[in-house]
């Protein structure tokens, strides 16, 4: 089946220690995305990549990162974690940038911040 | 800007009730409506979603209808189920935008 698989499902860091969280789709989308979801709360977009050209949020921390270096994977790099980084990361795809579009969302990585 | 209301929760039900979740939003333009099923420990889901005014969407016994005269796109459901229970968001992307809008969520529970 087509799907969206992120890797690891839960990852565990130390405070300040650069983590890297993974997502690879077999949609064959040229968008994919990156949100944070906090404890109790919704969902919050990053940001994405059309293809190569990448779309950063104008809320996003520096200190988030992301690459994408072919169509099936990307990944998102947290240059030095903190507590309050701690979140679940949800990454979706979309086959275009048509508001009518569907986001195909992914199981999501846990992150601890230790 | 651009925001989603929903109705807040946590809600239980039992078993075979009629299920209304509302949410409504503010947004400019025509936006694309969703609503996103989350199970304990997964990622979102799309339930079923509608693109312009007065479209009706519908999954799995579920179904929301596109109101814009109200900005509303309420869910509902006629009988839930124990495995309906999960948290439900509305969502909402803008007219050119690419970033989906999501509501707070509401956690739903169905006894048996």
């Amino acid at each position: 089946d087509a799907m969206v698989i992120q890797n690891p499902r839960y990852q565990v860091t130390q405070f300040g220690k650069p983590v890297t969280l993974s997502c690879s789709q077999t949609l064959n989308h040229n968008v994919m995305y990156w949100y944070q979801q906090k404890s109790s709360q919704a969902p919050k977009l990053l940001f994405h990549y059309y293809d190569k050209d990448f779309n950063n949020e104008a809320d996003t921390p520096d200190n988030f990162q992301s690459r994408r270096p072919n169509t099936s994977f990307c990944f998102l790099d947290i240059r030095s974690p903190g507590l309050g980084d701690a979140a679940m990361y949800l990454c979706a795809t979309s086959r275009g940038l048509a508001g009518t579009e569907t986001q195909y969302f992914g199981p999501g990585t846990r992150l601890l911040v230790l | 800007g651009d925001s989603v209301t929903q109705m807040e929760g946590p809600v239980t039900l039992s078993e075979e009730a009629f299920l209304t979740i509302n949410c409504t939003y503010t947004a400019t333009g025509y936006p694309s409506l969703f609503w996103y099923v989350q199970y304990p420990g997964e990622g979102l889901q799309l339930l079923l979603k509608a693109t312009k005014a007065d479209d009706k969407g519908s999954n799995k016994g579920f179904e929301a209808t596109y109101r814009k005269e109200t900005t509303s796109f309420h869910l509902e459901k006629g009988s839930v189920q124990v495995s309906d229970s999960a948290v439900y968001f509305c969502a909402l992307r803008p007219q050119g935008a690419q970033k989906l809008v999501f509501g707070q969520g509401t956690r739903l529970t169905i006894n048996p």
